[in-house]
């Protein structure tokens, strides 16, 4: 079975400083990642993905996601945060069998002080 | 594209009554989901179709639940009889999938409450 972890349920980040939201993932193979943002009585929204090569994905807004697969982990970042960034991110994985549906984390909810 | 467009936003229902929720996936896409978002459980997949077919219900929570897609541009989720415990926002997604690394679009939601 597939299953996403995010540790942390909020990160505390000031406007301008660089932001990182972790997740970490358990597949069978190799996986499918990706990135959703949901802001208040919003639907999710897709920020980025990664399949395949280049460990290093940028997104949309600025944001950027490193695959690392020594330690099964897909890091969120950005350079410098903006308090619009304010939101709930969503981790999620597929893996590479014929279940087409993601899996995501709990979720982290972020917010950035001006 | 108007998106994936999921009808009603909003929902208030007696416990006991029956819930019919809306979804009008993207025009072309094979696939589609029904999740749960809750604070307890957060986002839960119940049901998803490839090309109007079923594929995995294990996510349904019992009996009371019920998902159907007539056609390539329509779905429904029914509760009946609803509970409070049903309380949740309900999305839809859609993607195309013809090489498995397509990301799912999801729809606005549909906040029910079962008073």
């Amino acid at each position: 079975a597939q299953s996403v972890a995010q540790p942390e349920d909020q990160v505390n980040v000031a406007e301008g400083n660089p932001l990182t939201v972790k997740c970490t993932y358990s597949v069978s193979g190799n996986p499918y990642l990706f990135w959703y943002v949901q802001y208040p009585n919003r639907g999710l929204q897709f920020l980025l993905k990664y399949i395949t090569g280049d460990n290093l994905v940028k997104g949309s807004y600025g944001f950027e996601a490193e695959f690392n697969k020594s330690q099964t982990s897909f890091h969120l970042k950005k350079p410098s945060a903006l308090v619009s960034d304010s939101a709930l991110y969503f981790c999620a994985v597929r893996d590479h069998t014929g279940r087409r549906a993601l899996t995501f984390g709990s979720g982290t909810r972020l917010q950035v002080q001006p | 594209d108007a998106g994936v467009i999921q009808s009603p936003r909003h929902e208030v229902t007696e416990m006991g009554q029956e819930v019919t929720l809306r979804c009008k996936p993207i025009s072309g896409h094979d696939y589609l989901f029904w999740y749960r978002q809750t604070m307890m459980r957060g986002l839960e997949l119940l049901i998803y179709f490839n090309n109007n077919v079923p594929i995995d219900d294990s996510g349904m929570p019992e009996d009371r639940f019920s998902a159907k897609m007539p056609n390539a541009s329509f779905s429904t989720l029914k509760i009946q009889p609803s509970e409070p415990r049903d309380s949740a926002v309900y999305f839809c997604a859609s993607s195309f999938d013809n090489s498995r690394d397509s990301e799912a679009f999801f729809g606005q939601g549909t906040r029910l409450t079962v008073v």
